[in-house]
This record gives C-alpha cells, sequence and structure tokens, in this order.
C-alpha cells in the first residue's frame, strides 16, 4: 500500500523559520512534490525532488532522502499569506506503467503576527 | 491564459439524484484526473484518463463515471450510487509521459453538497 504521514497542524509567527516533514512508505516512488493549497482553492505546485538532497526555491526549500523516506519542506522569512495547507505528495509508478501522485492529509499552517 | 476551467464552483443536490461536474483544459495535455477532497483526508483519485476515448479507475471510483470524447474535456458524474458525495472535487491535467518536475495543473475546484 501508499501511506504518507505529516502532522496535522502547525503554527508560527511572522518572520520565523518552519520546517514541515513528510515520511512516506511507497512502491515505485518517482519523485516527491509539495503543494501549496489555500482554504477553498486549487493546490499550486511549490518544489519537486527525485534525488537525495536540499532544492531551494527564494523562501522555500525542500529535502529529500530517498532510504529513509523522509522529506521536509523549510519555509523561511515567514509571511502571513503564507497560511495555508502543504501537501506532501509522492508520484509512484504503476505496474501499467502509469504515474500517479499519491498525497498526504495536508499540514495546515497557521501563521501569527 | 491556459488553464484549467471547473464549473460550477458550487453545486447542491438532493438525495437520489444524478450531478455532473465539468472540467475543460486549454493546456493541450493528454492526461486529466478527478480527484476527491474531504476534512482530514489528503486528496484521493477518483479516474484519469491518459488519452481520448480512454479512462481507468482511480482508488474511490465506485459511484461515479467519466467519459473523454474530447482532449480538451473529462467532464465528472456524480451518481446516486456514491454514498458521501459532499467533497471538493478537483480537476487537474499533465502532459503525456509526466516525468521530471512535469506536475499536475489542477482547477480550481467544485464544491458539492448533497442536500
Amino acid at each position: 500500500g501508499q501511506n504518507i504521514d505529516q502532522p496535522t497542524e502547525m503554527t508560527a509567527t511572522e518572520g520565523a523559520i518552519v520546517q514541515i516533514n513528510c515520511t512516506y512508505q511507497t512502491s515505485g516512488f518517482n519523485g516527491l512534490f509539495w503543494y501549496q493549497q489555500h482554504a477553498g482553492e486549487a493546490p499550486t505546485f511549490l518544489s519537486y525532488n527525485v534525488l537525495d538532497g536540499l532544492e531551494e526555491k527564494g523562501r522555500f526549500s525542500s529535502f529529500l532522502s530517498r532510504s529513509k523516506g523522509y522529506s521536509y519542506l523549510l519555509l523561511k522569512e515567514l509571511q502571513m499569506k503564507d497560511s495555508a495547507s502543504y501537501l506532501c505528495a509522492v508520484r509512484v509508478v504503476m505496474n501499467t506503467g502509469f504515474q500517479k501522485l499519491v498525497f498526504g492529509t495536508g499540514t495546515r499552517l497557521l501563521v501569527s503576527p | 491564459d491556459g488553464g484549467i476551467t471547473q464549473s460550477p464552483k458550487y453545486l447542491f443536490r438532493k438525495e437520489g439524484q444524478n450531478v455532473t461536474l465539468s472540467c475543460e483544459q486549454n493546456l493541450n495535455h493528454d492526461a486529466m484526473y478527478w480527484y476527491r477532497q474531504d476534512p482530514g483526508q489528503g486528496l484521493r483519485l477518483i479516474y484519469y484518463s491518459q488519452i481520448v476515448n480512454d479512462f481507468q479507475k482511480g482508488d474511490i471510483a465506485e459511484g461515479y463515471s467519466v467519459s473523454r470524447e474530447k482532449k480538451e474535456s473529462f467532464p465528472l458524474t456524480v451518481t446516486s450510487a456514491q454514498k458521501n458525495p459532499t467533497a471538493f472535487y478537483l480537476c487537474a491535467s499533465a502532459p503525456r509521459g509526466t516525468t521530471g518536475a512535469n506536475v499536475l495543473t489542477f482547477g480550481a475546484g467544485s464544491r458539492l453538497t448533497v442536500l
């Protein structure tokens, strides 16, 4: 089966740094994605990792360890607009060759002044 | 601008009624998907289509049906057989041969409430 775990909710202060963890147990791993989703809106792509290591993109960074089945999303210099849900998703390759995204439940981040 | 359009954004339905959610994309993407999102749960795959006139069941297809008669369109029908249809429905698309950082593009979603 496919299983992805991430914390349900986190709080942080404006200007701070927050790390959102994601652990996964999947077969056919072919990359890990992070999406941001504001309430009632569509998820938007943040980052992608397929090899071990850190990918940095502005205030956001994402890390992957395939041997540990672990990723984190690091948000620096938090802003109020960063209050949203952050979805961890693993792309898996099925027996048919089709690839699909399997999503975690999402972590709701609340940034306070 | 290219993108995915879902309609309606909000929909109310009485029990026992079928309802169809529209999804149209002008991104020239081959693959299209329907996901369902419930509070406290991750997005779950309902149906997907890799090419016109072909579609496959996802993880939770019972009570749903789809069609893919045109590349641009992938409507989802929520039938009366779906026991708990109240949810937020997301349509997405992706280019053929999704590899690398090719990602899903999502529509804005349709919120269905069964009264």
